[in-house]
């Protein structure tokens, strides 16, 4: 079984240029997470989407950032214009049902995003 | 609200020494925990789980028993391995909120 699919998986950029990340979860996956992970720390999550609908969205700084699940599958996190803060790991996870508490999260191998 | 508490590291251990990481929670219900490994350069990926109290969780040689009574879920390992070096994070499933992780490190 494919896991967690990112891409790019590096990413360098000028500050206020856009970027985007794409993901594609696991088949059969409903629920998508977009987290944001800097150096030396963990995991925060950016939004939550259970197909096509985002459930929780309260940690994006939607002045610059946005997100897309069209169709309930793949996902795509824009930044624009992109900061010089915005230089971190972002990272897409998949889970089987609709944020159970018992579901184990699966996690891509995330994008570097350098913005110079 | 509802937390976990993680001990803080860096943790440096020589190989085949015994490995405690003390993780606690603060949570109203039955909270599922999981405790998730981050590899060098790779995404996180669950190590182990448990969803009611007095469940051992076990994968690659760690154990983590779920007590209620003590609010807790340490990790642990009884020879770590040079190959077991990572970030470690303990979760308090629900949540979605990760700690700052423990920085594990094994020497030869």
């Amino acid at each position: 079984e494919a896991g967690v699919v990112q891409s790019p998986r590096y990413k360098i950029i000028e500050k206020k240029q856009p970027v985007a990340f794409w993901c594609n979860p696991i088949s059969g996956h409903n629920t998508l997470y977009w987290y944001l992970q800097n150096l030396g720390q963990g995991p925060e999550l950016l939004i939550r989407y259970e197909n096509e609908e985002a459930v929780d969205d309260s940690q994006l700084p939607k002045d610059r950032f946005s997100a897309e699940r069209l169709k309930g599958v793949d996902s795509t996190l824009k930044i624009q214009p992109a900061e010089l803060g915005d230089s971190a790991v972002y990272l897409c996870a998949s889970s089987p049902s609709s944020g159970a508490s018992t579901d184990t999260q699966y996690f891509g191998p995330g994008t570097r995003l350098t913005v110079l | 609200g509802d937390s976990v508490t993680q001990m803080e590291g860096p943790v440096t251990l020589s190989e085949e020494a015994f490995l405690t990481i003390n993780c606690t929670y603060t949570a109203t219900g039955y909270p599922s925990l999981f405790w998730y490994v981050q590899y060098p350069g790779e995404g996180l990926q669950l190590l182990l789980k448990a969803t009611k109290a007095d469940d051992k969780g076990s994968n690659k040689g760690f154990e983590a028993t779920y007590r209620k009574e003590t609010t807790s879920f340490h990790l642990e390992k009884g020879s770590v391995q040079v190959s077991d070096s990572a970030v470690y994070f303990c979760d308090l499933n629900g949540k979605l909120t990760f700690g700052q992780g423990t920085i594990l490190t094994v020497h030869p």
